[in-house]
């Protein structure tokens, strides 16, 4: 069950500290992205990368960060700046435009206390 | 900006019944629209999108741009059909994001 991967699946954190989610894939996409998921809110848009070294924000971006260094990887990392960091992280890939089919990690809950 | 509706929280109907779920959207342009899928303790996974106008595990929707919907219908709801489903927009001319809806639990009752 190869493809995209996220780590760890859960994650606590006090509140005050910058936390960094994991997420790698070998799918060869040119895109990342990561999304947020709230109960009753479906999903929404942190950041998404279309090549390396380039990102752009998405609806929700105020209080993250995100680096793609390398095609494989693309870290977020969650910042005190996060009034609500408590939520359920998705991760996913595509091949190209957002015509195409989006690969979704298993997710990573994040736990703020 | 783009808009994603999807009415229905929770749908729940019996097994070998019709099965509707709705999404109604908000865009002006020609979007492309998807519909997803998340089966208990499985990925979010694609079920189908409109320009491939397939069926996928008997289900089929159709975009109707006047109405600006894009209803999810199979014809006999199986048990194995219960699962999560978003609605999902893409405005497309080369964009990269995706506007999901809120999603239905879609319940099916042996």
């Amino acid at each position: 069950d190869g493809g995209i991967t996220q780590s760890p699946k859960y994650l606590f954190r006090k509140e005050g500290q910058n936390v960094t989610l994991s997420c790698e894939q070998n799918l060869n996409h040119d895109a990342m992205y990561w999304y947020r998921q709230d109960p009753g809110q479906g999903l929404r848009l942190i950041y998404y990368s279309q090549i390396v070294n380039d990102f752009q924000k998405g609806d929700i971006a105020e209080g993250y960060s995100v680096s793609r260094e390398k095609k494989e990887s693309f870290p977020l990392t969650v910042t005190s700046a996060q009034k609500n960091p408590t939520a359920f992280y998705l991760c996913a890939s595509s091949s190209g435009t957002g015509t195409y089919e989006q690969y979704f990690g298993p997710g990573t809950r994040l736990t703020v206390t | 900006a783009q808009r994603v509706t999807q009415p229905e929280k929770l749908l729940s109907v019996f097994k070998g019944a019709p099965v509707e779920l709705k999404c109604n959207y908000s865009y002006s342009g020609s979007p492309e629209l998807f519909w997803y899928v998340q089966y208990s303790r499985q990925r979010l996974q694609l079920l189908l999108r409109h320009i491939s106008r397939e069926s996928i595990k008997g289900f089929t929707a159709d975009l109707n741009k006047g109405e600006t919907s894009f209803h999810l219908k199979k014809p006999f709801a199986q048990e194995e059909d219960s699962a999560m489903y978003y609605c999902a927009l893409n405005p497309g001319a080369g964009s990269y994001q995706l506007t999901f809806g809120k999603g239905t639990k879609l319940s099916v009752i042996p």
